[in-house]
């Protein structure tokens, strides 16, 4: 099945800086969304992108589905951004999707 | 209100017993599904439904079962609990015309001891 990978594992910044994240996927794929996972556990869609790029306030994400990777960027970060980032990925009609294990964010005050 | 609810949030039960867990939404959507989130980890699939009549087995289905009573209603059930099933459980919705975007309840802590 298909593999989606993300990196890093951890990150930890200060407030105030901006982070890259990402996420590669090992076939092609019809349905990429980006979750924020909060520190007590609620999951929220942030960016349904399977190509191009798409900016929400101080977040945005690119696909490169041709490269099989997206980029979560996060500018200006705040100590609200911090919790856990998936990305998931779909492949098929049957529109199952597969989580990535997340990238770990947090922002020292 | 809540668009995807879950009852229970919280649940300890010991091995061997059976328990369910349910999901409801008033979002509309066709499409529903059950993930476990272990720590440190993803969130992997045990079973998704189309619509009443639908169901199908996610990438960790054992040990779990599922019914569709309705389009807004969808339970999963630990028949035998065991204590590698402690994990937090989540529903999600989608809608096509919504491309598929995944909204999630709030999750429920279970602990099987």
């Amino acid at each position: 099945g298909i593999q989606v990978e993300q990196s890093p594992p951890d990150l930890i910044l200060q407030e105030g800086a901006n982070s890259t994240l990402r996420c590669n996927f090992s076939d092609s794929v019809n349905n990429l969304q980006w979750f924020h996972q909060n520190p007590w556990g609620q999951l929220i869609n942030l960016f349904y992108i399977p190509s191009g790029t798409k900016q929400n306030g101080r977040l945005s994400a690119t696909t490169v589905a041709t490269e099989r990777y997206s980029l979560l960027y996060i500018s200006s970060s705040q100590t609200t951004d911090s919790g856990v980032y998936f990305c998931a990925v779909g492949y098929s009609s049957a529109s199952k999707i597969i989580f990535g294990s997340g990238t770990r964010l947090s922002i020292r005050p | 209100d809540a668009d995807v609810t879950q009852t229970p949030r919280n649940r300890i039960t010991k091995t061997g017993k059976r328990i369910m867990l349910e999901c409801s939404q008033t979002k509309g959507h066709d499409r529903m599904y059950w993930y476990r989130q272990d720590p440190g980890l993803g969130l992997r699939l045990i079973y998704y439904s189309f619509d009443v009549k639908d169901i199908n087995k996610g990438e960790i289905s054992d040990g779990y079962s599922v019914s569709r009573q309705a389009q807004a209603k969808f339970s999963l059930s630990l028949e035998s609990a065991i204590p590698n099933q402690t994990a937090l459980y989540f529903c999600a919705t989608s809608d096509a015309a919504e491309r598929e975007t995944q909204y999630f309840g709030p999750g429920t802590r279970l602990l099987v001891l």
